[in-house]
């Protein structure tokens, strides 16, 4: 079984905090995505990457940064937590080709005080 | 840059049939994909569609029509269990990458099933 880790449910943070998300996968896959889901809006891509240290800014990538070290995990940052960015954070990775889809994470929602 | 649209919501009753439809304008199409995501879980992937007509997956049947920029997923024999969201998401073709999987998302279409 395809599986893509979140290291946290729910985090509470103080606003101007330094967070980071961890997001671990076990399939070898090349793509990793952090994705925010906010009612009304759905998914939004914040950043992706292809490979180690390859990363890809999304449509919403304003006060985030991400960090792919290694294959399998991929770390989204945020520099100085803001009551905005409280939200649902979804981690996904797929194969770099072919006809196949991505596998999610089950979600860390993050609340910024 | 992409569009995608589809509906809110929708309700159905057990046992009947119901049509989501999904539109999109996007600049390098490689393909459409159906997620379910039931509240408080990971969406889970359904269905996958980059040539034309139908696919069939048991309950489930997706369709595409790339000149319409237009795909709909049909949920037949309703249960209570598929109460949840639907999402339908678009596959960029990207620069850098030939095969890149950039996947951007509609809003989701939050299906309620009543008895």
């Amino acid at each position: 079984d395809v599986k893509v880790t979140q290291s946290s449910r729910y985090l509470v943070k103080r606003t101007g905090e330094k967070v980071f998300l961890e997001c671990v996968q076990d399939m070898d896959h090349e793509n990793m995505f952090w994705y925010r889901q906010d009612p009304g809006l759905g998914l939004r891509l914040i950043y992706f990457s292809y490979d180690v240290k390859m990363k890809e800014k999304g449509d919403i990538p304003e006060g985030y940064s991400v960090s792919r070290e290694k294959k399998e995990r991929f770390s989204l940052i945020l520099e100085s937590a803001s009551t905005n960015q409280t939200s649902m954070y979804l981690c996904a990775s797929s194969f770099l080709s072919g006809n196949t889809e991505a596998f999610f994470g089950q979600g860390t929602r993050l609340t910024v005080v | 840059g992409q569009n995608i649209d589809q509906p809110t919501e929708m309700t159905a009753t057990e046992g009947a049939i119901v049509q989501i439809n999904c539109t999109y304008q996007t600049s390098g199409f490689n393909g459409l994909f159906w997620y379910q995501q039931h509240a408080g879980e990971a969406p889970t992937f359904l269905s996958y569609n980059v040539l034309d007509g139908l696919e069939e997956k048991g309950r489930f049947s997706s369709f595409l029509s790339r000149s319409k920029g237009y795909s709909y997923l049909l949920l037949k024999e309703l249960q209570m269990k598929d109460s949840a969201s639907y999402l339908c998401a678009v596959r960029d073709l990207w620069e850098i990458k030939a095969a890149g999987n950039k996947l951007t998302f509609g809003g989701g279409t939050r299906v309620l099933v009543k008895p």
